[in-house]
């Protein structure tokens, strides 16, 4: 039973439009919430994170938006580039004593020139 | 820039034998974890560490050990390798443990382990 679901296995989006990834949880005890990209034959990086006490947290072209009673949370990327074109993965944390972050299944964003 | 590096990117190994896999980070971060990645289930915390000679099971330690002698380096056994095992393994480090600021992961290329 995933606790970190990305339903949209890939997305594909026109360079210059905004790209969305969209990410649920089930677990209401997750209150640290971290996106991270990730190139062919390179490992994970981080990109953006949010906090439970905030809905949103901007970063240049990316925002992640946090909306905790649907336990759900979007990364927004405005404009979108090609340089963007990555598999973008959701990871949620919980503060409730010992460390446990949970990955998502990642989505792979197509941004077309 | 922290650095974290895995010693080989590809390996192919037969079923039953012992493999190492070594991982090496230059930033004197406590914590260090390897996961597993599988097209559909994202990644997976096999074990992780968060001192010298420390270590605690993640989600699928099962058929896998660790070892931790030095703070900088931290290796993944595979005490008798299986089919099922074929993955690609990361390896991370991170300065702090649990929830907020300087938790985030850094992570290596990855090493794509084959089991034939």
């Amino acid at each position: 039973d995933q606790q970190v679901k990305q339903n949209s296995p890939s997305l594909s989006v026109q360079e210059g439009r905004i790209s969305i990834l969209n990410c649920d949880y089930t677990n209401s005890m997750f209150d640290y919430f971290l996106w991270y990209k990730k190139y062919p034959a390179e490992g994970p990086t981080f990109l953006i994170s949010i906090s439970s006490i905030k809905d949103k947290n901007e970063d240049g072209r990316f925002t992640v938006f946090l909306n905790k009673s649907a336990k759900h949370l979007s990364l927004h990327i405005v404009p979108s580039q090609p340089g963007d074109s990555a598999v973008y993965f959701c990871a949620a944390s919980a503060n409730t004593g010992g460390f446990k972050t949970i990955f998502g299944a990642g989505t792979r964003l197509f941004v077309k020139a | 820039d922290v650095k974290v590096t895995q010693s080989s990117r590809y390996l192919v190994k037969r079923t039953g034998e012992k493999v190492f896999l070594e991982c090496v980070q230059d930033m004197d971060h406590e914590n260090m974890f390897w996961y597993r990645q599988d097209p559909g289930l994202g990644l997976r915390l096999i074990y992780f560490s968060y001192d010298v000679k420390m270590k605690e099971k993640g989600d699928i330690p099962e058929g896998y050990s660790v070892s931790r002698e030095k703070k900088e380096r931290f290796s993944l056994i595979l005490e008798s390798a299986s089919t099922n095992q074929t993955s690609m393994y990361l390896c991370a480090s991170s300065l702090t443990l649990g929830w907020g600021r300087n938790t985030e992961a850094f992570f290596g290329q990855g090493t794509r382990l084959t089991v034939v």
